[in-house]
C-alpha cells in the first residue's frame, strides 16, 4: 500500500529554533508538493518540485524557509528560524506527472511558542 | 491565494440524506477535483472532472462542472455517519505542472 510519509507527525519547538520537516513520496512519483494549512489561510501552496527541482516556491517566505530534495525517495522543508505565526499543519503531497490527482500524506502538526 | 470558495461553510445533516457542496472558482481550468479530509488527517482524492466534462459518478458520489458559471457542485447520496469530513476542491489550471488551488473548505457532519 503505498504511501506518502512524513516525520515528525508533531512538532512544539520554541520561537527561533529550526525547524526540518521530512517527506518521502510514493515511488515512482516524480513532483512533491509542500502545503501549509491552518484556520486562518486555508491550504496554501508553498513549494514544488519536479524530478528534484524546484519548479515554483512563491509561495514561501523566503527569509526563514526553505525546500530541498536531496534525492527522489527524501524532501525537506525548513523553518529558520522558527516564529509563533508559523504553527500550521504542514502537508506533503507526491504525484506523477501523468497523473492530475494529489497523495497527501499524514501532516506535520507545528507548534512554535 | 485561494481560488475556490465553498458553501456552505458547514453543513450538517442526519445519516440517509443527501449532501451538496459548492464550490466557485475564477479563472479557467484545466480540471476539478474534490478531495476529503478526516480530522487530523491528510486529504484524500475522491473524484476528478475535467473541464470538457458535465457531470460525473463516482459510488455514491456525483459532481457536476458548469464552466460557463465557473462552478462545481458535489453530491453525496445517502450519507452515513463515515462521511463526516471536511471536503475541499481543488482546481488544475496549470497544465503540466499539476498544480492544484484548494477552496476553503466544507465541513461535513452527518449524524446518526
Amino acid at each position: 500500500d503505498a504511501r506518502v510519509t512524513q516525520t515528525p507527525r508533531h512538532k512544539v519547538t520554541e520561537m527561533g529554533q529550526e525547524v526540518t520537516m521530512r517527506c518521502q513520496p510514493i515511488l515512482g512519483h516524480n513532483t512533491v508538493f509542500w502545503y501549509r494549512q491552518t484556520m486562518m489561510q486555508g491550504l496554501e501552496l508553498l513549494a514544488y518540485f519536479r524530478n528534484r527541482a524546484p519548479l515554483d516556491d512563491s509561495g514561501m517566505p523566503k527569509d526563514r524557509f526553505s525546500a530541498e530534495m536531496p534525492d527522489a525517495t527524501l524532501a525537506t522543508l525548513k523553518i529558520q528560524p522558527s516564529e509563533p505565526r508559523d504553527s500550521a499543519v504542514y502537508f506533503c503531497a507526491s504525484g506523477s506527472s501523468l497523473q492530475e490527482t494529489q497523495y497527501f500524506g499524514p501532516g506535520t502538526r507545528l507548534l512554535v511558542l | 491565494s485561494q481560488q475556490g470558495e465553498e458553501d456552505p461553510q458547514a453543513l450538517s445533516i442526519q445519516e440517509g440524506e443527501n449532501a451538496t457542496m459548492n464550490c466557485s472558482y475564477k479563472t479557467s481550468i484545466n480540471n476539478l477535483q474534490w478531495y476529503r479530509q478526516n480530522s487530523g488527517r491528510g486529504l484524500v482524492h475522491l473524484i476528478l472532472i475535467r473541464s470538457n466534462e458535465r457531470e460525473k459518478h463516482s459510488g455514491r458520489l456525483r459532481v457536476t462542472l458548469d464552466t460557463s458559471k465557473k462552478s462545481s457542485s458535489l453530491l453525496i447520496t445517502a450519507s452515513r455517519a463515515a462521511d463526516t469530513a471536511s471536503y475541499f476542491c481543488a482546481t488544475d489550471a496549470s497544465g503540466s505542472a499539476r498544480q492544484l488551488t484548494f477552496g476553503s473548505g466544507t465541513q461535513l457532519t452527518v449524524l446518526p
